[in-house]
């Protein structure tokens, strides 16, 4: 089956320091992938998504990078707040509509 | 507003017993998922569904049941079977499958 890892479990960061968050993929099938972010007791939120034909992708403070050739994802969060504290996963889908989650990284942001 | 809801927030039950999540969303999505998140970990897909009447089995569908009846509607239920049922469930629904997906806001099920 499919196995989508995280490198860094917990990420501690100075605030106003950039944060990367990494994400190993195995399935070279995956065509779409998603990073989440969660809060204590609440549903994961949608930050930013990039498709397989792109390599990088750039949102607000939030930049997303795609290696196919190495199964890799990561997310780049610029000048980190207090309120970037959370834990963040990466998502894909390969075959159908099946969506497979990382096991997370925790980021703590250090005032 | 459109979105998608899980209820209750917290469930308690006996051991033995089986128990319904409720999830519906209004956001005219065709695909709903559910999710088990333990504390400290990453969530793991019980079940999918693509469109109504279909539904799949995930990575750990074992001990759990689902429907899909309707668009909106994609009840969970966990059944006595499932050996360790205390968790948080998520469920979630996208468009399609080059969108990303919605959450509720979960429900924390105990089992005592």
């Amino acid at each position: 089956g499919e196995s989508v890892g995280l490198h860094l479990p917990t990420l501690s960061v100075q605030e106003g320091d950039n944060s990367i968050i990494n994400c190993a993929y195995s399935n070279s099938a995956s065509d779409y992938f998603i990073w989440y972010k969660q809060e204590s007791g609440k549903g994961p939120q949608f930050i930013i998504d990039i498709r397989s034909n792109m390599d990088k992708r750039q949102g607000q403070r939030v930049t997303v990078l795609l290696n196919k050739t190495v199964k890799h994802l990561s997310l780049q969060i610029a000048a980190t707040q207090p309120g970037d504290s959370a834990v963040y996963f990466c998502a894909l889908r390969a075959a159908g509509n099946k969506l497979t989650f990382g096991g997370g990284t925790r980021v703590l942001v250090k005032p | 507003d459109g979105g998608i809801t899980q209820s209750p927030k917290y469930l308690f039950r006996k051991e033995g017993q089986n128990v319904t999540l409720s999830c519906e969303q209004n956001l005219n999505h065709d695909a709903m998922y559910w999710y088990r998140q333990d504390p400290g970990q990453g969530l793991r897909l019980i079940y999918y569904s693509q469109i109504v009447n279909d539904f799949q089995k995930g990575d750990i569908a074992e001990g759990y049941s689902v429907s899909r009846e309707k668009k909106e509607s994609f009840p969970l239920t966990v059944t006595s079977a499932q050996k360790n049922p205390t968790a948080f469930y998520l469920c979630a629904s996208s468009i399609d499958r080059i969108s990303e997906a919605f959450f509720g806001q979960g429900t924390r099920l105990t089992v005592v």
